[in-house]
Protein backbone atom coordinates (compact mmCIF):
# COMPACT_ATOMS: atom_id res chain seq x y z
CA UNK A 1 0.00 0.00 0.00
CA UNK A 2 0.98 3.41 0.04
CA UNK A 3 3.38 5.20 2.36
CA UNK A 4 3.69 8.40 3.21
CA UNK A 5 6.68 10.54 5.00
CA UNK A 6 6.39 13.84 6.36
CA UNK A 7 9.06 16.29 7.65
CA UNK A 8 9.78 18.03 10.11
CA UNK A 9 7.38 16.71 12.62
CA UNK A 10 7.51 20.48 13.83
CA UNK A 11 8.44 23.56 12.50
CA UNK A 12 8.87 27.23 14.31
CA UNK A 13 8.78 30.10 12.42
CA UNK A 14 8.85 34.33 13.39
CA UNK A 15 5.45 35.89 11.90
CA UNK A 16 6.21 37.46 8.43
CA UNK A 17 8.54 34.47 7.91
CA UNK A 18 8.02 31.58 5.48
CA UNK A 19 7.15 28.00 6.04
CA UNK A 20 7.92 24.98 4.13
CA UNK A 21 6.56 21.38 4.55
CA UNK A 22 7.98 18.42 2.78
CA UNK A 23 6.38 14.77 2.21
CA UNK A 24 7.35 11.77 0.12
CA UNK A 25 4.87 8.88 -1.06
CA UNK A 26 5.76 5.49 -2.23
CA UNK A 27 3.06 4.73 -4.69
CA UNK A 28 4.05 5.86 -8.36
CA UNK A 29 -0.22 5.46 -9.14
CA UNK A 30 -1.15 8.17 -6.54
CA UNK A 31 -2.82 10.87 -8.75
CA UNK A 32 -4.27 13.18 -6.17
CA UNK A 33 -2.05 15.03 -2.80
CA UNK A 34 -3.89 17.03 -0.41
CA UNK A 35 -3.10 19.21 2.61
CA UNK A 36 -5.43 19.14 5.73
CA UNK A 37 -4.88 21.94 8.58
CA UNK A 38 -6.11 20.80 12.09
CA UNK A 39 -6.70 23.52 14.60
CA UNK A 40 -6.23 22.37 18.42
CA UNK A 41 -9.24 20.67 19.34
CA UNK A 42 -11.17 21.25 15.60
CA UNK A 43 -11.99 19.22 12.59
CA UNK A 44 -9.27 18.35 9.81
CA UNK A 45 -10.02 21.31 6.94
CA UNK A 46 -8.61 20.79 3.20
CA UNK A 47 -6.71 23.96 2.61
CA UNK A 48 -5.40 23.24 -1.07
CA UNK A 49 -5.36 20.03 -3.11
CA UNK A 50 -2.59 19.07 -6.29
CA UNK A 51 -3.35 16.50 -9.25
CA UNK A 52 -0.64 14.40 -10.68
CA UNK A 53 -0.99 16.49 -13.59
CA UNK A 54 0.08 19.71 -12.44
CA UNK A 55 3.33 20.30 -10.62
CA UNK A 56 2.16 23.63 -8.68
CA UNK A 57 -0.53 25.35 -7.59
CA UNK A 58 -1.22 28.33 -5.27
CA UNK A 59 -4.02 30.33 -3.69
CA UNK A 60 -2.94 33.53 -1.98
CA UNK A 61 -0.03 32.82 0.81
CA UNK A 62 -0.21 29.20 0.37
CA UNK A 63 1.23 26.65 -2.21
CA UNK A 64 1.81 23.61 -3.17
CA UNK A 65 4.49 21.72 -5.55
CA UNK A 66 4.43 18.35 -7.06
CA UNK A 67 7.95 16.46 -8.36
CA UNK A 68 6.22 13.00 -10.11
CA UNK A 69 9.62 11.96 -10.81
CA UNK A 70 10.91 12.57 -7.56
CA UNK A 71 7.62 11.02 -5.42
CA UNK A 72 7.60 14.37 -3.32
CA UNK A 73 5.46 16.97 -2.90
CA UNK A 74 5.88 20.48 -0.45
CA UNK A 75 3.39 23.15 0.71
CA UNK A 76 4.60 26.33 1.02
CA UNK A 77 3.22 29.14 3.41
CA UNK A 78 4.62 32.81 2.81
CA UNK A 79 4.01 35.63 5.39
CA UNK A 80 3.13 33.69 8.22
CA UNK A 81 1.17 35.02 10.64
CA UNK A 82 -0.22 33.43 14.18
CA UNK A 83 -3.45 31.86 13.18
CA UNK A 84 -1.30 29.73 10.90
CA UNK A 85 -0.35 27.86 14.25
CA UNK A 86 -1.98 24.70 13.66
CA UNK A 87 -1.09 20.75 12.33
CA UNK A 88 -0.64 20.31 8.67
CA UNK A 89 -1.39 16.93 7.55
CA UNK A 90 -0.42 15.97 4.00
CA UNK A 91 -2.29 12.99 1.92
CA UNK A 92 -1.36 10.67 -1.27
CA UNK A 93 -4.29 8.59 -2.82
CA UNK A 94 -4.08 5.21 -3.04
CA UNK A 95 -6.59 2.36 -4.11
CA UNK A 96 -7.67 0.28 -2.34
CA UNK A 97 -10.41 -2.54 -3.43
CA UNK A 98 -10.32 -0.47 -6.68
CA UNK A 99 -11.66 2.61 -4.83
CA UNK A 100 -9.49 5.87 -3.96
CA UNK A 101 -8.20 6.28 -0.30
CA UNK A 102 -6.34 8.81 1.40
CA UNK A 103 -2.95 7.73 3.04
CA UNK A 104 -2.09 10.44 5.70
CA UNK A 105 1.59 11.89 6.72
CA UNK A 106 2.12 11.99 10.63
CA UNK A 107 1.44 15.62 10.40
CA UNK A 108 3.85 18.81 11.14
CA UNK A 109 3.11 21.40 14.11
CA UNK A 110 3.61 24.36 12.75
CA UNK A 111 4.20 27.18 15.15
CA UNK A 112 4.10 31.06 14.64
CA UNK A 113 5.35 33.36 16.89
CA UNK A 114 4.47 37.21 16.71
CA UNK B 1 -26.57 22.00 5.63
CA UNK B 2 -24.96 20.65 9.07
CA UNK B 3 -22.11 18.81 6.83
CA UNK B 4 -20.98 15.83 8.49
CA UNK B 5 -21.85 14.92 12.21
CA UNK B 6 -20.93 12.82 14.98
CA UNK B 7 -22.43 11.49 18.08
CA UNK B 8 -21.24 11.42 20.69
CA UNK B 9 -18.34 13.59 20.74
CA UNK B 10 -16.99 12.22 24.24
CA UNK B 11 -17.55 8.81 26.14
CA UNK B 12 -15.73 6.75 28.33
CA UNK B 13 -15.53 3.01 28.50
CA UNK B 14 -13.90 0.30 30.52
CA UNK B 15 -12.46 -2.66 29.04
CA UNK B 16 -14.46 -5.15 27.38
CA UNK B 17 -17.48 -2.74 27.01
CA UNK B 18 -19.50 -2.25 23.83
CA UNK B 19 -20.29 0.80 21.63
CA UNK B 20 -20.94 1.95 18.58
CA UNK B 21 -20.70 5.66 17.32
CA UNK B 22 -22.38 7.45 14.67
CA UNK B 23 -21.81 9.28 12.03
CA UNK B 24 -24.12 10.93 9.38
CA UNK B 25 -23.55 13.65 6.62
CA UNK B 26 -26.26 15.77 4.63
CA UNK B 27 -24.46 16.19 1.39
CA UNK B 28 -25.62 13.46 -0.84
CA UNK B 29 -21.75 12.51 -0.69
CA UNK B 30 -21.55 8.25 -1.96
CA UNK B 31 -18.23 7.56 -0.24
CA UNK B 32 -17.77 7.19 3.87
CA UNK B 33 -15.15 6.68 5.88
CA UNK B 34 -14.13 6.55 9.81
CA UNK B 35 -10.07 6.95 11.23
CA UNK B 36 -8.63 7.06 14.13
CA UNK B 37 -5.86 9.91 15.31
CA UNK B 38 -3.53 8.99 17.97
CA UNK B 39 -0.75 11.35 19.03
CA UNK B 40 2.40 11.48 16.43
CA UNK B 41 0.61 9.09 13.88
CA UNK B 42 -1.68 11.13 11.77
CA UNK B 43 -5.00 9.80 10.65
CA UNK B 44 -5.05 5.96 9.96
CA UNK B 45 -7.85 4.70 8.10
CA UNK B 46 -9.93 2.13 9.94
CA UNK B 47 -12.84 1.21 7.05
CA UNK B 48 -14.05 3.16 4.77
CA UNK B 49 -17.74 2.59 2.20
CA UNK B 50 -17.04 3.61 -1.30
CA UNK B 51 -20.71 3.33 -1.72
CA UNK B 52 -23.93 2.57 -0.01
CA UNK B 53 -23.92 -1.56 0.69
CA UNK B 54 -20.57 -1.93 0.53
CA UNK B 55 -17.88 -1.48 2.97
CA UNK B 56 -14.00 -2.74 2.83
CA UNK B 57 -11.15 -2.14 5.36
CA UNK B 58 -8.66 0.35 6.05
CA UNK B 59 -5.20 0.08 7.41
CA UNK B 60 -5.76 -0.53 10.93
CA UNK B 61 -9.27 -2.72 11.30
CA UNK B 62 -8.70 -5.07 14.15
CA UNK B 63 -11.39 -4.43 16.81
CA UNK B 64 -13.95 -2.51 14.45
CA UNK B 65 -16.51 -3.83 12.78
CA UNK B 66 -18.87 -1.11 10.70
CA UNK B 67 -22.21 -0.73 8.91
CA UNK B 68 -23.35 1.55 6.47
CA UNK B 69 -27.25 2.21 7.41
CA UNK B 70 -28.37 3.99 4.50
CA UNK B 71 -26.44 6.36 2.05
CA UNK B 72 -26.17 9.34 4.72
CA UNK B 73 -25.27 6.93 8.18
CA UNK B 74 -21.86 4.78 8.77
CA UNK B 75 -21.65 3.67 11.98
CA UNK B 76 -18.49 2.85 13.80
CA UNK B 77 -19.13 -0.34 16.48
CA UNK B 78 -16.59 -1.65 18.97
CA UNK B 79 -17.78 -4.79 20.47
CA UNK B 80 -15.31 -5.85 23.33
CA UNK B 81 -13.01 -1.93 23.92
CA UNK B 82 -9.30 -2.44 24.98
CA UNK B 83 -7.32 0.38 26.19
CA UNK B 84 -5.07 0.82 22.98
CA UNK B 85 -8.77 2.10 21.14
CA UNK B 86 -8.40 5.03 23.55
CA UNK B 87 -7.85 7.70 20.17
CA UNK B 88 -9.80 10.66 18.42
CA UNK B 89 -12.31 9.03 16.15
CA UNK B 90 -12.98 10.80 12.79
CA UNK B 91 -15.84 10.23 10.16
CA UNK B 92 -15.45 11.97 6.60
CA UNK B 93 -16.96 11.71 3.65
CA UNK B 94 -16.99 12.76 0.01
CA UNK B 95 -18.96 12.74 -3.09
CA UNK B 96 -17.43 9.85 -5.22
CA UNK B 97 -16.47 10.75 -9.18
CA UNK B 98 -15.55 7.19 -10.88
CA UNK B 99 -12.13 6.84 -11.06
CA UNK B 100 -10.70 10.55 -9.38
CA UNK B 101 -10.00 11.13 -6.16
CA UNK B 102 -11.54 14.10 -4.41
CA UNK B 103 -11.62 16.75 -0.95
CA UNK B 104 -13.09 14.24 1.94
CA UNK B 105 -15.10 16.13 4.31
CA UNK B 106 -14.86 15.65 8.48
CA UNK B 107 -16.86 15.55 11.18
CA UNK B 108 -16.03 17.33 14.49
CA UNK B 109 -14.65 13.78 16.08
CA UNK B 110 -15.30 11.40 18.66
CA UNK B 111 -12.73 11.64 21.88
CA UNK B 112 -12.76 7.90 23.04
CA UNK B 113 -11.21 6.69 26.27
CA UNK B 114 -11.01 3.32 27.24
CA UNK B 115 -9.88 2.61 30.76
Amino acid sequence: GENVEQHPSTLSVQEGDSAVIKCTYSDSASNYFPWYKQELGKRPQLIIDIRSNVGEKKDQRIAVTLNKTAKHFSLHITETQPEDSAVYFCAASGTNSGYSTLTFGKGTMLLVSP
Amino acid sequence: NAGVTQTPKFQVLKTGQSMTLQCAQDMNHNSMYWYRQDPGMGLRLIYYSASEGTTDKGEVPNGYNVSRLNKREFSLRLESAAPSQTSVYFCASRKTLVGLAGEQFFGPGTRLTVL
